[in-house]
């Protein structure tokens, strides 16, 4: 599976968009881009999946450049509850479904 | 999604010993997973726990020191033999219900050897 590059953390405003980027230069066609969280002392929380379109679902949307080498995680509305580590990690589908955890962005979201 | 749980929550542990980390789903799963986070420190894969074999283990872990059992599709459990203090982390059970679809992570267990 393709390697992930995120920043180790990023502050945003209590109400504004929070925009998480992710590198992934080196991701195949078949390999998809799965973003999860942790909340302190929390299991890792599911948040979102895409393989080259735009995804958006209740918690975030997912913007995958057309090369897909990028991508960024986006709150709409961070409230102080999205204070966690984000994950971005690539995996492909046909893989074992096990996943690769990088170091993550440690997103503080503030009043 | 998928309701799962642990036992024990966290524990305190002498060196030496062993502990044996319990993981219950509320329906059948096909893959159950065991995860490590070391404090301060991203999630490891231990290994994948396989319903009525062997499990499979990464690069750095071995069966003599993490054995797994897996007897049916809700139940699995790790075990962390001859504990040392560099074991103490966060042991993380998570399932995929389906192939390909998301995966769901447990509560954790907190283990602190001394």
């Amino acid at each position: 599976d393709a390697k992930t590059t995120q920043p180790p953390s990023m502050d945003c405003a209590e109400g504004r968009a929070a925009n998480l980027p992710c590198n992934h230069s080196t991701i195949s066609g078949n390999e998809y881009v799965y973003w999860y969280r942790q909340i302190h002392s929390q299991g890792p929380q599911y948040i979102i999946h895409g393989l080259k379109n735009n995804e958006t679902n209740e918690m975030a949307s997912l913007i995958i450049t057309e090369d897909r080498k990028s991508s960024t995680l986006i709150l709409p509305h961070a409230t102080l509850r999205d204070t966690a580590v984000y994950y971005c990690i690539v995996r492909a589908f046909y893989n074992t479904d096990k996943l690769i955890f990088g170091t993550g962005t440690r997103l503080q979201v503030f009043p | 999604s998928a309701v799962i749980s642990q036992k024990p929550s966290r524990d305190i542990c002498q060196r030496g010993t062993s502990l044996t980390i319990q993981c219950q789903v509320d329906s059948q799963v096909t893959m159950m997973f065991w995860y490590r986070q070391q404090p301060g420190q991203s999630l490891t894969l231990i290994a994948t726990a396989n319903q009525g074999s062997e499990a499979t283990y990464e690069s750095g872990f071995v069966i003599d020191k993490f054995p797994i059992s897996r007897p049916n599709l809700t139940f699995s459990t790790l075990t962390v033999s001859n504990m040392s203090p560099e074991d103490s982390s966060i042991y993380l059970c998570s399932v995929v219900r389906d192939t390909g679809n998301e995966q769901f992570f447990g509560p954790g267990t907190r283990l602190t050897v001394l």
